[in-house]
């Protein structure tokens, strides 16, 4: 069974910093990873999806990057604002025609101004 | 955002009542899901559905069933409410480029 881990738990930083958020699996033979944003009470939204043939994926100021052998991807956040602050999670899909994933207890993030 | 909706979205119900929380969803996805978010466990999957009337179990399933008649509609029940189900559960969707995408949420509270 494929599990994720994330650390550190909780994260503060000042305003303005770039910051590396990371995430570990523990199965290489995952299908793709997808980080998501979590804002208090609310849902999901989704950041980026990393296929398992890529090595990155960037949006605006996000830069997602994976490992497969060594079990890793990190997410890069540039130039951090208050409004980055939310708990960021990390998912693994597995290679079942069904593409589950397999979520970390995520990194909480404050961006302090 | 792939437009889905949740229902209801927050409620308290009593051991031993069944409860079902619906999930509508307007993309045509073939395949939804269904997970709870515990503190200290993460989302973890119950069960999904690949198709009008085809489930599968996820990682804990027990206790919980599922139904799907229409694309647009999946159906969690919990037959026999447990205080261990109080949780909030999400629905989600996959999309054609594999992204899966989620729902506000609804949260469970079984007294």
């Amino acid at each position: 069974k494929q599990e994720v881990t994330q650390i550190p738990a909780a994260l503060s930083v000042p305003e303005g910093e770039n910051l590396v958020l990371n995430c570990s699996f523990t199965d290489s033979a995952i299908y793709n990873l997808q980080w998501f944003r979590q804002d208090p009470g609310k849902g999901l939204t989704s950041l980026l999806l990393i296929q398992s043939s890529q090595r990155e994926q960037t949006s605006g100021r996000l830069n997602a990057s994976l490992d497969k052998s060594s079990g890793r991807s990190t997410l890069y956040i540039a130039a951090s604002q208050p409004g980055d602050s939310a708990t960021y999670l990390c998912a693994g899909g597995d290679q079942t025609g069904a593409n589950n994933l397999f979520f970390g207890t995520g990194t909480r993030l404050t961006v302090i101004p | 955002d792939a437009g889905i909706t949740q229902s209801p979205r927050h409620k308290v119900t009593e051991t031993g009542t069944p409860v079902t929380l619906r999930c509508h969803q307007t993309e045509n996805h073939r395949y939804m899901y269904w997970y709870r978010q515990d503190p200290g466990h993460g989302l973890r999957l119950i069960h999904y559905s690949y198709g009008v009337k085809d489930t599968d179990k996820g990682e804990v399933s027990d206790g919980y069933s599922v139904s799907r008649s229409k694309t647009e509609d999946f159906l969690l029940t919990l037959e026999s409410a447990t205080s261990s189900q109080t949780s909030v559960y999400f629905c989600a969707t996959r999309g054609w480029g594999d992204e899966q995408f989620f729902g506000p949420g609804t949260r469970l509270t079984v007294l």
